[in-house]
């Protein structure tokens, strides 16, 4: 069966450190990769997303995640960290044989410590 | 600003009593759909709306159920809320071909509590 695995349930930073939340999937084919962020109490906002092409792709709020088909992840990454990207941030994947839906990863939530 | 507006943002019920969330779109998307959300989890998928066509996910409970009377809205309604149904229900929309229905966009979201 499909899955999407996001291993840290709990990561915290320091504000200005680096960031890197991993996520790995089980599919044949190359999917189609998401990242969304969701603030407390908020719908899902797209951070970003890969169907193709370069592997290292930009989002919004600078992050960017590198897909790697070698090892079936799609890493998300920022360079340095701010208080208010506290959030849960979820994984998630598309694949054709499975029409419209989209297969959520556990979500990581992400701490901020000042 | 094109958006997915959900109504209300919080709703308390009684356990047992029907009880309906709406949502709305200005995206003109072909697809909209309804997940279930409890706290630290992943959204669960409930149902889609192609166009008109209802797509039931095989899990989702007989208690559920939606309508979508045109483009813009979509409703769910939980006809005997039971206390395990206290939730985030969150409305998505997409367009309808692969791979732009993967990228879905979220409404902010109803808080139901069920007393």
């Amino acid at each position: 069966a499909q899955s999407v695995t996001q291993p840290d349930i709990h990561i915290t930073v320091s504000e200005g450190a680096s960031l890197e939340l991993r996520c790995n999937y089980s599919y044949g084919a190359t999917p189609y990769l998401f990242w969304y962020v969701q603030s407390p109490g908020q719908g899902l906002q797209l951070l970003l997303k890969y169907f193709s092409g370069d592997t290292l792709v930009q989002g919004i709020k600078g992050f960017e995640a590198e897909f790697k088909r070698s090892q079936s992840s799609f890493n998300l990454r920022k360079p340095s960290v701010h208080w208010s990207d506290a959030a849960e941030y979820f994984c998630a994947v598309g694949a054709r044989e499975y029409g419209n839906k989209l297969v959520f990863g556990a979500g990581t939530i992400l701490r901020v410590k000042s | 600003d094109a958006m997915v507006i959900q109504n209300p943002r919080y709703q308390v019920t009684q356990f047992g009593k029907p009880v309906t969330l709406s949502c709305s779109q200005t995206l003109n998307h072909n697809v909209m759909y309804w997940y279930q959300q409890k706290s630290s989890q992943a959204p669960k998928l409930l149902f889609h709306y192609y166009d008109k066509d209802f797509n039931n996910e095989a899990d989702t409970p007989d208690n559920f159920q939606s309508r979508r009377p045109n483009t813009s809205f979509c409703f769910l309604d939980i006809r005997s809320p039971g206390l395990g149904d206290a939730a985030m229900y969150l409305c998505a929309t997409s367009r309808g071909d692969i791979p732009s229905s993967y990228e879905q966009y979220f409404g902010p979201g109803t808080r139901l509590t069920v007393t």
